[in-house]
């Protein structure tokens, strides 16, 4: 069965701090990995990932995948207050339909 | 970039009712929509994917005779949740599949549906 988990499930820091996300999986036919910042209502899209080992980053943000070890990383540098929000991770496959599995999510909470 | 709408934001109906939502993209043709469910502090589950002029494809657990999916053009889907109960309330949330080159592997959500069954 296909699957995604994220750690850590929640996370509280303090302004400034560096956090880093988690996202492994086990699903057959990998496609693309997708990272989602979601606040109050529907996710909004961060970085796509597709082959191992190209660093994907954004600001503060940067997203790594690794399809060896079957994981990928979110990272944040300097956190603000404006990056509490939960994070989800997707796994594009094409087992079956092509479809995209999401993980659990991390709840993260930054603190002032 | 790619803009995926879905009305109506917020629907509070009575048990027993049926509830119509639309997902459409605005600005691109989508060949593949899914609809998703998330209830409150949890993750997306998808519910069904949506494939222009076919038949839906339902995940396990997903009654198809209860969540109705019809994508009849390429720019628009729709779930009907009907007879709903109060255990269906929950955030719909639909995506839109950009195919391409560069981007196959994208998809953008709509703002999703708040459904609330008294």
């Amino acid at each position: 069965e296909d699957k995604v988990v994220q750690s850590p499930l929640s996370l509280v820091v303090h302004e400034g701090d560096t956090v880093t996300l988690n996202c492994s999986y086990e699903v057959t036919n990998f496609r693309s990995l997708l990272w989602y910042k979601q606040e109050k209502k529907a996710p909004t899209f961060l970085f796509m990932l597709t082959s191992s080992g190209i660093e994907k980053k954004s600001g503060r943000l940067s997203s790594i995948l690794d399809k060896k070890e079957l994981f990928s990383i979110l990272n944040i540098t300097a956190t603000q207050t404006g990056d509490s929000a939960v994070y989800l991770c997707a796994v594009g496959t094409t087992s079956g339909t092509y479809k995209y599995i999401f993980g659990t999510g991390t709840r993260l909470k930054v603190l002032a | 970039g790619a803009v995926v709408s879905q009305h109506p934001s917020r629907v509070i109906c009575k048990s027993g009712t049926s509830v119509k939502i639309e997902c459409r993209s605005l600005d691109f043709q989508a060949t593949t929509m899914f609809w998703y469910r998330q209830f409150p502090k949890q993750s997306l589950m998808l519910m069904a994917t949506s494939n222009e002029g076919s038949k839906a494809t339902y995940e396990q657990g997903v009654e198809k005779d209860k969540f109705l999916i019809n994508h009849a053009s390429l720019t628009l889907s729709t779930l009907t949740v009907t007879s709903a109960h109060p255990e269906d309330s929950s955030f719909y949330i639909c995506s839109a599949a950009l195919w391409g080159t560069q981007t196959y592997n994208e998809q953008f959500f709509g703002p999703g549906t708040r459904l609330t069954v008294l």
